[in-house]
Order: structure tokens, then C-alpha cells, then sequence
């Protein structure tokens, strides 16, 4: 089965750039989207296609990916924007996968 | 503007079945896909399947193959989802969540607030 690598956590000093890391086999070849999750929150999409940001979303977000990572980046990095990060991917065999996760943390 | 209501919180007992259902309110989710997905206290977010309501065609993931079943009510906009055999693994918060075309492998748009499951004796 597929599987999405993602840090446990990063932490980013406020009003610097915090970049999240998505691994997997080949990711270049798949679609990539986000999601933010606030504590006691449902999950909030941030990024999809790798670099599409949903309207709502600001600029100081943007996403790339490229042969078997993708990374989210969040620049000028504030206190609203710590959350847990998710990755996600479509795979022909195992269908929605998500990554497991990374925790952000402003300083 | 479509939002996904869920049912309210359930506990079971072990060995027992729950079924949450979310609904679109103030649209329909004809032309896209319904997926659930659910999150362990303090764990990542795990995906169960998926239906395509206009095609009625559900998708699971393996692990839960079996066990859960993913159903659609075109009249209502509202999607169901069944879980059986529960054990106290299967404690979680349960989300159901839109992709916004008819397809699999789309991005998830759209999610409800979660229905809380607990499974104890």
C-alpha cells in the first residue's frame, strides 16, 4: 500500500518560513493537497494540486512538489497558523491516503 | 452555501454496529463524491471510503473492508456510513467530507464538524 512521510513537528519563529515536507514514491507523478487542523477543528483544505490555494486562503501560503516530496510553505509565519499539517494523495491501489501528520509551532 | 451536517455523538458496545449520517444543507452533493474519514484522540486523520452518489459506487480502504458500508439517499443529499463489529479501537471522531466532482482522487473541499463515537462495555 501507498504511504505519505511527514515530520512529527516543525517549529518556525514568528514571521519566518516554516516549510513541510510530504515524502512518498514518485510524488511528482500525483496530485498533492493540504489541510490544516486547528485543535478541536474539523480539517481545512489550505492547498490542492500541489500549488492551488482554495479562495480564503492567504499568499503566504504556497505548495510545489517535486520527485518524491512535497512541501508545503508558510512564509511570515504567525501565531493563527500553528496547527497540524496533512498531506494528501490519490494512489491507483490504495486509493485516498494521508500523510500522518506534522505539528506546527510558532515561536 | 453547501454545508455537511452530521449526526449526533453515538456510544456503543463492543461488538455492536453505529451508523452517522451527513447530509448537505443548502445544496446537493449529486455531482461529487462523499468521503469519510476519522481521527483517534490525539492521532492522524485515516481515510474509510467513499461513495460517488449519482453512480452509487462506493470505495474502501482495506483495512476496513468488511466491516463498513457507505450508502447514499439521492433525495435527501445525505450519506450514511456503517460501521460494524466495533471494538474500542474504533473510539474516534468521524468526518464526513466532499470532493467537488464526480470523480475519484479529488481533493476534499468541504467537511462536516465530526461525530464523536465511543465504543465501551
Amino acid at each position: 500500500s501507498y504511504e505519505l512521510t511527514q515530520p512529527v513537528s516543525v517549529s518556525v519563529a514568528l514571521g519566518q518560513t516554516a516549510r513541510i515536507p510530504c515524502g512518498g514514491s514518485d510524488m511528482g507523478s500525483k496530485n498533492v493537497h493540504w489541510y490544516q487542523q486547528r485543535p478541536g477543528q474539523a480539517p481545512v483544505l489550505v492547498m490542492y494540486r500541489d500549488n492551488i490555494r482554495p479562495s480564503g486562503i492567504p499568499e503566504r501560503f504556497s505548495g510545489s512538489n517535486s520527485g518524491n516530496t512535497a512541501t508545503l510553505t508558510i512564509s511570515r509565519a504567525q501565531v493563527g497558523d500553528e496547527a497540524d499539517y496533512y498531506c494528501q494523495v490519490w494512489d491507483t491501489t490504495t486509493a485516498w491516503v494521508f500523510g500522518g501528520g506534522t505539528k506546527v509551532t510558532v515561536l | 452555501q453547501v454545508q455537511l451536517v452530521q449526526s449526533g455523538a453515538e456510544v456503543r458496545k463492543p461488538g455492536s454496529s453505529v451508523k452517522v449520517s451527513c447530509t448537505a444543507s443548502g445544496g446537493t452533493v449529486s455531482n461529487s463524491a462523499i468521503g469519510w474519514v476519522r481521527q483517534a484522540r490525539g492521532q492522524g486523520l485515516e481515510w474509510m471510503g467513499a461513495i460517488i452518489p449519482i453512480y452509487t459506487t462506493a470505495k474502501y480502504a482495506q483495512k476496513f473492508q468488511g466491516r463498513v458500508t457507505i450508502t447514499t439517499d439521492k433525495s435527501t443529499s445525505t450519506t450514511y456510513m456503517e460501521l460494524r463489529s466495533l471494538t474500542s479501537d474504533d473510539t474516534a471522531m468521524y468526518y464526513c467530507a466532499r470532493s467537488p466532482t464526480p470523480h475519484w482522487g479529488d481533493k476534499f473541499d468541504l467537511w462536516g464538524r465530526g461525530t464523536s463515537i465511543t465504543v465501551s462495555p
